[in-house]
Order: C-alpha cells, then structure tokens, then sequence
C-alpha cells in the first residue's frame, strides 16, 4: 500500500501570509494526486488534481506542484475563507489520503 | 448541477449491520464511479472502496473485505453501502463521492453512522 505523510500537521498564519504544505508518498505516483479542502461539519472539496490541474471554480490564489514522491499545495495569501485542514490523495494505485494539515488563525 | 444526497444518521448496536444510500442527480449516473470514503470524528479521510454503476463491479479496501457491500440501483440513481459486524471503531461520518478520473470531484454531505451499545 502506498502510505501519504504531510507536513506540517498544524500550520498558524495570517490572512496575506503565502502557506505552502507538502506532501509526500512512500513510493513514486507520478502526478496522480489531488488535494481537497474540508471545513469543520463539511465534505471534503476538490481543489487541485493530477499534482498540479486547478478544479473549475477554485480561486487562482491555491496551486499544486510536484511529482513522483513530493509535493506541494501552495496557498499565494492566505484569505479569511482558507482556514480549514487540507488533505492530499494519491490515487495511482487505489487511493490514500494524508493525515491533513489544519491551517489555522495566528 | 450535480447532487450527491445522502441518508440520514443511524445508530446501531455492535455486531448490527447499517445501510448508507446516495442519491445522484445532475448528470448520468451510469458514467461515473461512486466511491465510499469514511471520517471518524476528528480524525482524517479513509478510503473503503469503490463501486461502478454501469456494471456493478465493486473495489474495496483490503481492511473492509468481507465485511463490506457496495451495490447501485439505476433507476433511482442511488448508490448503497453495507457494511456489516459493526464495531465501535467503525463510529464516523461516511461520504459518498463521483469519481471523475479517480479523483473525487462531487461529495455527499456526509452521514454518520454511531455505533454503540
């Protein structure tokens, strides 16, 4: 099985600041990866797939890098709205989410 | 647009089996997979399987085998999962959700399902 570890757990900034959490899978995935957004009593929602592919409807501000075993979610300034945990998922073979990074108020 | 609509929250006792449906609106339920993905409270995403509505094929996580059933009815768009020898640690919010290349791009709200005696 392919295990997700993310870095941070917990991240405190402030609104403007630029956020970057990373990713990392215990074998190469090539690009396959998306990253989700949850706020606290919600679904997960779809932020960014295939690494680095920004999903209709997310603001230009979030975007994603990376390939094989490292990646990034970067948030260029942090608004009010982007308070949540952020959870990568790697499906290149079957499919595992990270633990999550809560982005928190500073 | 796309509806991913949920039944409501179930309380069982261990050992009792839960149904959770899912009913799909705004597109063509046929053509995308539904997958189930579960959260215990406070804790992080876990993914439990997979389940094709135009064939009725299932996948499933190696730790829910046997113990798991994902079926589908078309003519409701209503997607099912069962899952059976509940425990208290199976005690969390289950989503559904579309997948569109084998990543999730429509959720359900989420149903929570306790399990306690």
């Amino acid at each position: 099985d392919i295990q997700m570890t993310q870095s941070p757990s917990t991240l405190s900034a402030s609104v403007g600041d630029r956020v970057t959490v990373t990713c990392r899978a215990s074998q190469p995935i090539s690009t396959w990866l998306a990253w989700y957004q949850q706020k606290p009593g919600k679904a997960p929602n779809l932020l960014i797939y295939k690494a680095s592919n920004l999903q209709t409807g997310v603001p230009s501000r979030f975007s994603g890098s990376g390939s094989g075993t490292e990646f990034t979610l970067t948030i260029s300034s942090l608004q009010p709205d982007d308070f949540a945990t952020y959870y990568c998922q790697q499906y290149s073979s079957f499919w595992t989410f990270g633990p999550g990074t809560k982005v928190e108020i500073k | 647009q796309v509806h991913l609509v949920q039944s409501g929250a179930e309380v069982k006792k261990p050992g009792a089996s839960v149904r959770v449906s899912c009913k799909a609106s705004g597109y063509t339920f046929s053509s995308f997979k539904i997958n189930w993905v579960r959260q215990a409270t406070g804790q992080g995403l876990e993914w439990m399987g997979w389940m094709n509505p135009h064939s009725g094929d299932s996948g499933f996580a190696q730790k829910f085998q046997g113990r798991v059933t994902m079926t589908r009815d078309t003519s409701t768009s209503t997607a099912f999962l069962d899952l059976s020898s509940l425990g208290p640690e199976d005690t969390a919010i289950y989503y559904c959700a579309r997948d569109l290349n084998y990543y999730f791009d429509y959720w359900g709200q989420g149903t929570l399902v306790t399990v306690s005696s």
